[in-house]
Parts: structure tokens; sequence; C-alpha cells
């Protein structure tokens, strides 16, 4: 089936450390999936930080990046320098831009905590 | 500029008893609409889609019900909760089914 596994966390750096939340998925039904990233702050909603739908293409978004590899099936984000008001839960999720609900496939949700 | 309201933040609710919850976006006509659910420790499922007013499809069976009255609103409700519907309630909108999805902030819900 269709589905996403992205790095368990918490996971715990310091201010200015690089980062990389792992994310690789499944998509058996879907032809072209289009991968994001969303992000929820402390006492926020879901907002979106990037997406990319094309395979081989790189988003980015506030210092975040993310590169879509259809041949190893993943979407990692990563920053060089991270800061502590990037402290949030991060989502990975699929999409089918063909489906016909529209829905989007979630990973679990990585816990992100900087440390000054 | 769209905004995305829903209401209320969280409900704590008896086992049994009805349920509605619901969702209000400004600033864009005729959006497709999503109700999302996390359970604790989940991750965000896919319940209902609308892509227009009166119709509405259920992706997951939860013993929830949904329904558009208006092309701006969308309710979420049942007539007797379970504890398993406790949760947290999302609620989403997107320009088509192929673009990316905004979503509100959310509605905690706990069956007791």
């Amino acid at each position: 089936g269709d589905s996403v596994t992205q790095t368990e966390g918490p996971v715990t750096v310091s201010e200015s450390e690089s980062l990389i939340i792992n994310c690789t998925y499944s998509a058996t039904s879907i032809a072209y999936p289009n991968l994001f990233w969303y992000v929820r702050y402390p006492g926020e909603g879901l907002q979106l930080l990037l997406k990319v739908i094309t395979a081989g293409q790189k988003g980015s978004s506030r210092g975040f990046e993310a590169t879509y590899n259809k041949e190893t099936t993943s979407f990692h984000l990563q920053k060089a320098s991270v800061q502590e008001s990037d402290s949030a839960v991060y989502y990975c999720a699929l999409g089918d831009p063909a489906g016909n609900t529209g829905k989007l496939i979630f990973g679990l949700g990585t816990t992100l905590q900087v440390q000054p | 500029a769209q905004t995305i309201h829903q209401w209320p933040v969280a409900e704590i609710k008896a086992v049994g008893s009805p349920l509605s919850l619901g969702c209000t976006i400004k600033g864009k006509s005729s959006p497709n609409l999503y109700w999302y659910w996390q359970a604790t420790g989940g991750t965000l499922q896919q319940l209902f889609y609308s892509i227009t007013v009166g119709q509405v499809e259920s992706v997951v069976q939860l013993n929830l019900s949904a329904s558009r009255p208006k092309d701006d609103q969308f309710i979420l409700s049942t007539e007797k909760l379970l504890l398993s519907h406790s949760g947290f309630y999302l609620c989403a909108w997107s320009r088509d089914r192929s673009y990316e999805q905004y979503f509100g902030p959310g509605t905690r819900l706990t069956v007791l």
C-alpha cells in the first residue's frame, strides 16, 4: 500500500547544528506522487513547509531543503544550521494529484527540539 | 487571504453523547474541503472530502458523518460518541484535489 515512514522522534540538536529528518515513502498505487513537508509549531496549526511535485527536484523554505528522490523513494528534510525557533513537529506527507479524494498520507511526525 | 476557522477549540464529551464540529473557510470560493483525524500517538488520517456544496464522500468509516451545508462550511458529527473518537480533528481546504492543502487550527476531542 501507500505509506510514509519518517525518523522517530524526539530529535534533539543544539542551535547552529545541522539537521536531517529522514522520510521514505511507498507509493504503489500512485503514478506520480507529490511530496510535502508540513510543520506544527507549538501552539499553532499545521502549516505547509515545502512541496515538490517532480522527481529529482528540490524544494526549499525557511532554510530547509528536501529533494524528491524517486530511486530511493526518499524525501529527507535538511537544514544546515538550526535555530531554537525551529523546534516543532515535522510531518512528511504523500499525495496523489490524480486521485479522487485528494487524500494526503502522513508519516507519524518527528518532534524536533533545538537546545540553545 | 484565505482563513480557516474551526470550532470548538476543545471538547470533553461523554460516551454516547452527540457531537458536532465545525469548520469555515473565508476568502476562497468553491474550495475542496477535508476532515482529518489524529489519534494520540497516531498519524493523520483523512476521514471525508467534499468538492462542492451538499456532496461529501467518506474515506474511512469511523461511525462519523460529515456535511457541507454551505460553500464555506464543513461539519463533522455523530449521534453517539465512542471512546475511540478521542483525538485531534483537523479541517483542511485546497484549491483543487491536486493542490496542497491548508489546515485549520484543529479541535481536541476527549471522550470519557
